[in-house]
């Protein structure tokens, strides 16, 4: 069965310094990567995406992640936190089958020290 | 705002109660997909709806149930209510399509006293 693994359920990073949150997932096949964002008392957003072309995925507020097809990886980065981006970050998948779920990720709560 | 809208904002209650919750999904977005978020267990997927009809259950209880209308709003139906249930509850609504990303509500907050 498809599934998601989170390295670290926190991470505290200096403001400024590099942000790095991972994603692994289980599949035979790629599935649809997704990295959401929920900052506190609102629902998830969508950060960003990977379904097929550059492995290299911009997304929004400055973050990028890669899909590393041999690693099964799907990391999320930053170059440099800013304290706004305190928030949870949750990893997710789909198969690549037509309207199937969403596996979401246990969640990494990004901490941003001052 | 993702235009997915979740009526009511907060819930309190007592044990042994019914709630309805309801979400209106993005329009033109056939598919509805309902969260169960809470400290010890995360973002838990329990259900999901495709133009009316259940295409995909998760860990949804069998006290919960849910629907979707023609109008393609859909309700969350949970009864005989305890403490556990307590939570934040997520609708989310995507498009038909292969690369769908699914568009989530600001959620119902949940508490049962």
């Amino acid at each position: 069965a498809q599934s998601v693994t989170q390295l670290g359920s926190h991470v505290s990073v200096s403001e400024g310094a590099l942000v790095l949150l991972r994603c692994n997932y289980s599949s035979s096949v790629p599935p649809y990567l997704f990295w959401y964002v929920q900052y506190p008392n609102q629902g998830l957003q969508l950060l960003l995406k990977y379904t097929t072309g550059a492995t290299l995925v911009k997304g929004i507020n400055g973050f990028e992640a890669e899909f590393k097809k041999s690693e099964t990886s799907f990391h999320l980065t930053k170059p440099s936190a800013h304290m706004s981006d305190a928030a949870e970050y949750f990893c997710a998948v789909r198969n690549r089958n037509r309207d199937d779920k969403i596996i979401f990720g246990k969640g990494t709560r990004l901490h941003i020290l001052p | 705002d993702s235009g997915v809208t979740q009526t009511p904002k907060h819930l309190i209650t007592a044990t042994g109660q019914r709630v309805t919750l309801r979400c209106s999904p993005r329009s033109g977005d056939l598919s509805v997909y309902w969260y169960q978020q809470s400290l010890d267990q995360g973002l838990q997927f329990l259900i999901q709806y495709y133009n009316g009809e259940e295409r995909a259950k998760g860990n949804i209880l069998e006290r919960f149930s849910a629907q979707q209308f023609p109008d393609l709003h859909s309700e969350l139906n949970l009864s005989s209510l305890e403490l556990g249930d307590s939570a934040l509850y997520f609708c989310a609504s995507s498009p038909s399509g292969t690369y769908n990303e699914q568009f989530f509500g600001p959620g119902t907050r949940l508490t049962v006293l």
